[in-house]
Parts: C-alpha cells; sequence; structure tokens
C-alpha cells in the first residue's frame, strides 16, 4: 500500500521568505510523487512530479522538489515566497503514471505580508 | 495542456432527489477516469476508476449503488449520486488520464471541480 505524510496542516511564511513543505512518502515499489496546488473553490494544478529520471524536480512558478530515497521524502521548497502562494498543497503518490493518485491531508500555505 | 471540464461547477439539490455530474476530456480522449470525493478544509478521497466501456472500480467502502459510475464514451464519464442525503454534500472532483499513460511525460488533469449541496 501507498501513503503520504504531509507534516504540518499549516504552514506561515513571510513574503520573500523560504518556503518549505514537508511530505513523507510510503511506498511497497518506487513511487511516482506529485506536488499538486489547490485554491479556493477550485481543482487541482500540478507544481512538479519525480517519475524517476532526476532526484531534484523542477516545477511551476518557481517551486521545486528533491527525491530522497534514504529519508523516504519529497520536500517542495520555494527561494522566495510571493502573496500568490498561498493555497493549499497536496503530496501524492502513485504506483505508475496515470495510475491513480494518492494524497496526502494538505497544508495550507498563508504569506504573511 | 490537456482540459478536463466538469458540469456543473454547483448544485444544490433536495434530499432524496439524483444528482448528475458529468466529467469531460475536452481535447484528448481518456480511456480512464477518476473521481475523488473532498470534504471541506479535508484532502481528496479517490472514490472510483473509471473504465470507458466496462465497470467502474470503487474503492473500499464507497457504495457503488449509490455513487453511479458511467464511462460511456472516451471523453465522458458520469458520476451519479442517488437519493442525495445531507452528508453526501461534498466537493466532487474528476480526472482524466491522457494517451500517454505509463509514460514519464504521462499525467492526470483534473477538473475544477462540482460542490454538491443537499439540503
Amino acid at each position: 500500500a501507498q501513503s503520504v505524510t504531509q507534516l504540518g496542516s499549516h504552514v506561515s511564511v513571510s513574503e520573500g521568505a523560504l518556503v518549505l513543505l514537508r511530505c513523507n512518502y510510503s511506498s511497497s515499489v518506487p513511487p511516482y510523487l506529485f506536488w499538486y496546488v489547490q485554491y479556493p473553490n477550485q481543482g487541482l494544478q500540478l507544481l512538479l512530479k519525480y517519475t524517476s529520471a532526476a532526484t531534484l524536480v523542477k516545477g511551476i512558478n518557481g517551486f521545486e522538489a528533491e527525491f530522497k530515497k534514504s529519508e523516504t521524502s519529497f520536500h517542495l521548497t520555494k527561494p522566495s515566497a510571493h502573496m500568490s502562494d498561498a493555497a493549499e498543497y497536496f503530496c501524492a503518490v502513485s504506483v505508475g503514471l496515470g495510475d491513480k493518485i494518492i494524497f496526502g491531508k494538505g497544508t495550507r500555505l498563508h504569506i504573511l505580508p | 495542456g490537456a482540459v478536463v471540464s466538469q458540469h456543473p461547477s454547483w448544485v444544490i439539490c433536495k434530499s432524496g432527489t439524483s444528482v448528475k455530474i458529468e466529467c469531460r476530456s475536452l481535447d484528448f480522449q481518456a480511456t480512464t477516469m477518476f473521481w475523488y470525493r473532498q470534504f471541506p478544509k479535508q484532502s481528496l478521497m479517490l472514490m472510483a476508476t473509471s473504465n470507458e466501456g466496462s465497470k467502474a472500480t470503487y474503492e473500499q467502502g464507497v457504495e457503488k449503488d449509490k455513487f453511479l459510475i458511467n464511462h460511456a464514451s472516451l471523453t465522458l464519464s458520469t458520476l451519479t449520486v442517488t437519493s442525495a442525503h445531507p452528508e453526501d454534500s461534498s466537493f466532487y472532483i474528476c480526472s482524466a488520464r491522457d494517451p500517454l499513460a505509463g509514460h514519464p511525460g504521462s499525467e492526470q488533469f483534473f477538473g475544477p471541480g462540482t460542490r454538491l449541496t443537499v439540503l
């Protein structure tokens, strides 16, 4: 079975500060990992995905994530937070690209002016 | 990227009625679509996997007789909530798997969601 755990249901950072959202995964097979963002009352937008091609994955809007097998982690970072980054972020895992996706519980990112 | 639409975007219905939600892949053919439910301030929970031309595969704990899924064409899947009750009020989101499934460029594309409120 696969699962993801997101540490911290709420994270607050100041505008311009580093954003770090934590995600740990559990998988019996090599995983595919994703980060999605959701704005209020909207669907999901893919930020980035790990497909085993490279451990450091760069996504949209300046976000990136690093796959660390030894730590079973896939933390999301952004060097400098913008007010527009305030949203809900979901880490997710899948056994195959295009296969069903298991989501974490989400982390709401608050940006402080 | 590929576009997935849902209709309606929101619906309010009386308890005991049935509601149909449509999920369409607008610019690609999707042999597989997924239906998720999201309660307020919670994560997305997979309800079922819908395969074109065959029966849907439901996740454990999801009532297949209550949540009817039909995937009659490569661009359309429907979710019907039968005899809806207030506890069925939720945000329902579909996703469609693109034709590159299994390839590094593959991903699921999510619809904008449908807000169901049962009075």
